[in-house]
This record gives C-alpha cells, sequence and structure tokens, in this order.
C-alpha cells in the first residue's frame, strides 16, 4: 500500500498566484517524520521541511507554508506568490521511527510555474 | 549542516560493463545508508539499505547480484551496477541518516548519479 499520495501529478500556475501541494500519508506509528523535498531538473533533492509527529503547529518560511493536521493525516505545502523558479517536482515523504530511517516518498508533484 | 556526496554525478557505459557509484558522508559518521532509484517522471524506491560492517538488506524484487552494496567505512558506502543493461538506465541517489529513529530523524541526499547505459 502506498504510504504516501500526492493526488497532483501536474500543477501549472501564473507566477504571483498561491498553490497548495498536497500530501496524505499513512502510518501506524506514533513516532514519525514528515519531509517535503524539491527537485529542480539538475535531479538533487533540496530539504525543505522536516516535521515529527508530535508537533502539529504549522509552519511558514518565507513565501512557504506547511499545514499538519493529523486528523485527516494529511501535511499540505503552500507556496505563496509562486515564482518561476519555484518550478520543480516537490516531493513529500514519510519516516517511521520503528523502520530505522527509512524514507518513503510519494509520487511528487510536478509545478510549472507560468512566467 | 551535514553533507552526502555522491560521485560520479553522470555516466555513460556500455551495456555489460560494471559501473561503480560512491556516496560519502562528508562531516558525519553513518552506519547506515539507504540507495534509491528514480526513473524518468517517477518517485524514488529504495534499493537497499547499507549498513557498515555487515550485507545490505536489499528490497523487495532488487538483485543483490546485480546491485552490490559494500559499506567500507562509516563515512562510505558503494553501489555497483554490475553487467549494465539499458534497462538499468536511470537516476541513482543516496541517503544517510545523521540521527535514529527515536532522536529525530534527518536524511542528506548525495546529488544523485545519472547512469546511461548504451
Amino acid at each position: 500500500a502506498q504510504k504516501v499520495t500526492q493526488a497532483q501529478t501536474e500543477i501549472s500556475v501564473v507566477e504571483k498566484e498561491d498553490v497548495t501541494l498536497d500530501c496524505v500519508y499513512e502510518t501506524r506509528d506514533t513516532t514519525y517524520y514528515l519531509f517535503w523535498y524539491k527537485q529542480p531538473p539538475s535531479g538533487e533533492l533540496v530539504f525543505l521541511i522536516r516535521r515529527n509527529s508530535f508537533d502539529e503547529q504549522n509552519e511558514i518560511s518565507g513565501r512557504y507554508s506547511w499545514n499538519f493536521q493529523k486528523s485527516t493525516s494529511s501535511f499540505n505545502f503552500t507556496i505563496t506568490a509562486s515564482q518561476v523558479v519555484d518550478s520543480a517536482v516537490y516531493f513529500c515523504a514519510l519516516s517511521e521511527a520503528h523502520t530505522g530511517n527509512q524514507f518513503y516518498f510519494g509520487t511528487g508533484t510536478s509545478l510549472t510555474v507560468i512566467p | 549542516g551535514a553533507v552526502v556526496s555522491q560521485h560520479p554525478s553522470w555516466v555513460i557505459c556500455k551495456s555489460g560493463t560494471s559501473v561503480k557509484i560512491e556516496c560519502r558522508s562528508l562531516d558525519f559518521q553513518a552506519t547506515t545508508m539507504f540507495w534509491y532509484r528514480q526513473f524518468p517522471k517517477q518517485s524514488l524506491m529504495l534499493m537497499a539499505t547499507s549498513n557498515e560492517g555487515s550485507k545490505a538488506t536489499y528490497e523487495q524484487g532488487v538483485e543483490k547480484d546485480k546491485f552490490l552494496i559494500n559499506h567500507a567505512s562509516l563515512t562510505l558506502s558503494t553501489l555497483t551496477v554490475t553487467s549494465a543493461h539499458p534497462e538499468d538506465s536511470s537516476f541513482y541517489i543516496c541517503s544517510a541518516p545523521t540521527g535514529t529513529g527515536t532522536e529525530g530523524t534527518e536524511a542528506f541526499f548525495g546529488q544523485g548519479t545519472r547512469l546511461t547505459v548504451v
């Protein structure tokens, strides 16, 4: 079964629009970690954020914000005032405490920001 | 912050040859490293867990005789694709965690290696 689901395969927005990338996860662990990574065309994974399962506070970092809701097992990512440089594939990932830091990645959302 | 260096970043090889990819943790020790494979426009799939001082653990469907993993030291893991074929062409990426699951996980990824077998 897929542990991390990113239902949006591709999204296109016009520059300066806001965009939300959805992520739904599945786990039986009480201790787990959620991540978002950005993968530009060059391929490397750029770390954006990590949340642990005990911290449901939403977080804002510049134009990025994350909404963690355990009740719906979701960890959504919003980019405000999108820019062309935000164009990339974004991956949501889950790490469970009992599996020793193995990452389960979603299928990714390809974001294209149109100038 | 912690850095994981992966080399080479890209390689083209002939069918039937072997290719070695290195993954190094530059400023921390990693008893465990993970190897992932990513086909074009797909997600990253875990191939194997590399364990320092013991055999690697392979995911179901991954041929251990084809993808040889050696965790030679606390800072180096290597993945060797033996007798490579065009279907092995993919993006390979390693990661190394800096903590344990109970302490908090921080995983750093290498830059990835794009393998093309011709």
